[in-house]
């Protein structure tokens, strides 16, 4: 069955660094998203992708964060500047489309430890 | 403000028995409600989805149900196993905006032999 992949599963950096987190989507998917989770705390919504354009972006996706399809099957998550606070688990997911009925389907997400 | 509350937090139960997860919400109007699984390191896998003209769903052992006007989602599991032990997550999408969908805390299960 096929799956959304999400490389490095593990990421530690200093703070200040810049990171890229890279995401295979499922293959004939056309929505892509990126969700955060905070230890201990809920998934909370990034940003959605769609056409190659950004639809629509949480609050919290602010001027350090951007994303990417730089080819017909990666998608990105790139943060600038990274900060504390930004130690997460990041997670991936794909959807055919956006309808009421369609699945997200989630990566098994990266693990970032900003130090 | 949009939210989603689940209860209980945790809940232990005996390999074989069953149980109801219970998922309260705010988000008004809202387009659909899912229930995911959450293994511990894992991304969450979809369970159910149900729109909001929609009272149950089933997927095997899982059956969710949906009252629209006190706003409340419940997941029922049946004989339950040892690899449902898991996070259970309900999560609402606003009408407005189907991407930007709100996650419960999760009710964390654990099933005992």
């Amino acid at each position: 069955e096929p799956e959304v992949t999400q490389t490095p599963s593990h990421q530690v950096t200093q703070m200040g660094q810049e990171v890229i987190l890279r995401c295979v989507p499922i293959s004939n998917h056309l929505y892509f998203y990126w969700y955060r989770q905070i230890l201990g705390q809920k998934v909370e919504f990034l940003v959605s992708f769609y056409n190659n354009e950004i639809s629509e972006k949480s609050e919290i996706f602010d001027d350090q964060f951007s994303v990417e399809r730089p080819d017909g099957s990666n998608f990105t998550l790139k943060i600038r500047s990274t900060k504390l606070e930004d130690s997460a688990m990041y997670f991936c997911a794909s959807s055919r489309d956006n309808s009421l009925q369609e699945t997200q389907y989630f990566g098994p997400g990266t693990r970032l430890l900003v130090l | 403000k949009n939210q989603v509350e689940q209860s209980p937090q945790s809940l232990i139960i005996l390999e074989g028995k069953n149980c109801t997860l219970q998922c309260n919400y705010t988000v008004s109007p809202f387009s659909n409600l899912r229930w995911y699984k959450q293994d511990t390191g894992r991304g969450p896998v979809s369970l159910t989805i149900m729109t909001f003209s929609e009272n149950t769903k089933s997927n095997g052992r899982y059956t969710a149900t949906l009252d629209a006007d006190t706003k409340q989602s419940s997941l029922h599991i049946t004989a339950s196993q040892l690899s449902d032990s898991a996070s259970y997550i309900c999560v609402v999408s606003p009408y407005s905006s189907a991407s930007k969908i709100i996650f419960g805390s999760g009710t964390r299960l654990s099933i005992r032999p």
